[in-house]
Parts: structure tokens; sequence; C-alpha cells
């Protein structure tokens, strides 16, 4: 059964620095998603992307965010100033259409 | 925006009996409605879902029921096993191409053997 895949799976940063998130959504998906889970808590949206651009953003999403499609396989999620508060698990997700598929998620620490 | 609450935050059950966990919605434009279900450390896993237009789908020992005019839905487990142990959280979204999921609480559901 085709699965998103994220790498890595854990992800150690000092505060400031700039982290790279990498996802491979299912091949035949068209919407791709980043969200974040800060321990214990629930899932929140972060980013929507179809058609090779942003389709809504949340708050969250701020200008130290950004998305990528580099080429026809990869969705790529860049913080470029880590903050304490970012330390949460980020998940990628993909979708033909509604049902959302999400990745294993990437553990990120920011020290 | 969408607010999705999520009752009760914990709940624990003998093995073989049943579960009820129940989500209310605020914005009558939302039309999808997925459960998922997540595993100490692991990803959400979609276990079922339903659009706006029906109002129960039942899979097996689960089913998910939904009033649109109340705005609320629920998620009930028959005959519980140990392996249904796990955090569950409803969500809510505008199906329109690209959505944007709103996830509930979550509830954290033990089985006790």
């Amino acid at each position: 059964e085709p699965e998103v895949t994220q790498t890595p799976s854990h992800q150690v940063t000092q505060m400031g620095q700039e982290v790279i998130l990498r996802c491979v959504p299912i091949s035949n998906h068209l919407y791709f998603y980043w969200y974040r889970q800060i321990l214990g808590q629930k899932v929140e949206f972060l980013v929507s992307f179809y058609n090779n651009e942003i389709s809504e953003k949340s708050e969250i999403f701020d200008d130290q965010f950004s998305v990528e499609r580099p080429d026809g396989s990869n969705f790529t999620l860049k913080i470029r100033s880590t903050k304490l508060e970012d330390s949460a698990m980020y998940f990628c997700a993909s979708s033909a259409w509604e049902k959302l598929f999400f990745g294993s998620g990437t553990q990120l620490s920011v020290l | 925006g969408e607010n999705v609450e999520q009752h009760p935050s914990t709940l624990s059950v003998q093995e073989g009996d049943s579960a009820v966990i129940k989500c209310t919605y605020s914005d009558s434009a939302s039309n999808y409605f997925p459960w998922y279900k997540q595993e100490l450390g692991k990803r959400p896993q979609l276990i079922i879902d339903i659009r706006s237009n029906v109002g129960e789908k039942k899979d097996q020992r689960i089913a998910v029921t939904l009033n649109k005019t109340a705005k609320h839905f629920s998620l009930h487990i028959t005959e519980t096993q140990p392996e249904d142990s796990a955090v569950y959280f409803c969500a809510a979204s505008k199906v329109q191409g690209a959505q944007k999921l709103v996830f509930g609480q979550g509830t954290r559901l033990t089985i006790n053997p």
C-alpha cells in the first residue's frame, strides 16, 4: 500500500538555524499538506499546496516558513530561523481528493 | 473559522464493551468528517470518514453518525479490543480541492482487559 514518507525521522537543531523537512507524497496525489503536533496536543494545520502554489496557510505559517516542490516527487518544508516553540512533530500529508494520508512525521527539537 | 470540540478527553472501557466519542463543529459549510487513530509516536491513521450528505456509515466494528442540524458527529466502536487503545481525533473540513482539516483535541481511549 502506498505511503507518504518523511525524512528525517528526528531533527535536532540550534535556535536560529534553518531546517528543511522532506516528504515524498503518494505518487498520484495532487494535494499536499504540512501539519504539526506539539507533544500531547492536537494536530494543527500549517499549509496546503496544489498546482505548485500555496492554497491556504494558517496563522502559524508565518514568513519563517516556506514550502516547495522542487521536483516531481519531493515536497519540503523549510523553517528559516527556528525558535524554541517550533519544537513539534511535523507531519506531511497528501490527498487525491478528500482522504488525507499522513506520513510518519519528523520530530523537530529546537535547543 | 471552523472550531471542533471533542469529548471526552479520556475514556476507559472494559474489553468487549462499546466506546462512543463525540465531536461538535461550528462551521455549517463543513462537509467532510474523518476520524483518525493515533498510536503512541505514530502517524494519524484514517479509520473512517463521512460526508455531509450521509447520516451514518459503518465499517465492521466502527461506525460514525452525523447530525448536520445539531452540527455534531460521533464515533462508535463496538466489541472493543485491547488493540483499539489509542488516541482518536475527529476532524472537519470543507472539501474544495485542497482542504484544511481542523482537528478536535483528541480522546485517549484505553481498553481494559
